[in-house]
């Protein structure tokens, strides 16, 4: 089935380690997004890649890192800089990054302990 | 800033009636609105979406209206069932924009009554 495949569905990260959130598509789209969201609020951007070996930060960046090294993977490293860092993470994928519907993953749930 | 609301947190319905849900957006330039369903602990799920040269959008039981005057959108959803028990939200996107600058609203919760 195509689809966005993330893993874990559930991490736990204790302070001061750094964690890395799988997303995979299958889809052949060229774009790809992390967000985060949190009770109560609308879902915030943390970084976007619209092509291989290309990123750029969205709204809340500082404390995260990504790579895309290949078209179906987009990796998200929760870093030990990021203080607040228990939220539930989705990762989204589009066509391109222009004018077209974003498909969400399930999410991954990530709780410091 | 842009902004995009909904006009109620909670909304219960009885099973088999219709449901109207709401959405203000701040943004005049804004010219591209999906809606999304998101059941606890998942994914939101794509639903509809509608472009601003349209005012009315039919699919699979549910219908999306805008009114660009006021700058509203609604999601109507007929004979509404138990699994349409869910938060939903509206996003919009700028005219020229990308799916990086999508603005999401923080989401309606749909309680279908039995």
């Amino acid at each position: 089935d195509g689809g966005i495949t993330q893993s874990p569905k559930y991490l736990f990260r204790k302070e001061g380690q750094n964690v890395t959130l799988s997303c995979e598509q299958n889809l052949n789209h060229d774009a790809m997004y992390w967000y985060r969201q949190d009770p109560g609020q609308g879902l915030r951007l943390i970084y976007y890649s619209q092509i291989v070996n290309d990123f750029q930060k969205g709204d809340i960046a500082e404390g995260y890192s990504v790579s895309r090294e290949k078209k179906e993977s987009f990796p998200l490293t929760v870093t030990s800089a990021q203080k607040n860092p228990t939220a539930f993470y989705l990762c989204a994928s589009s066509i391109r990054r222009t004018g077209n519907t974003i498909y969400f993953g399930e999410g991954s749930w990530l709780t410091v302990v | 800033g842009e902004s995009v609301g909904l006009h109620l947190p909670t909304l219960s319905v009885q099973e088999g009636d219709n449901s109207i849900i709401n959405c203000a957006y701040s943004n005049s330039a804004s010219d591209y609105f999906i809606w999304y369903k998101q059941e606890s602990g998942k994914g939101p799920q794509f639903i509809i979406d509608i472009r601003s040269n349209m005012d009315k959008r039919q699919g699979q039981r549910v219908t999306v209206l805008l009114n660009k005057t006021v700058k509203h959108l609604s999601l109507q959803i007929a004979a509404t069932q138990p699994g349409d028990s869910a938060v939903y939200f509206c996003a919009e996107q700028k005219r020229g924009g990308g799916a990086d600058g999508l603005t999401f609203g923080k989401g309606t919760h749909l309680i279908i009554q039995p």
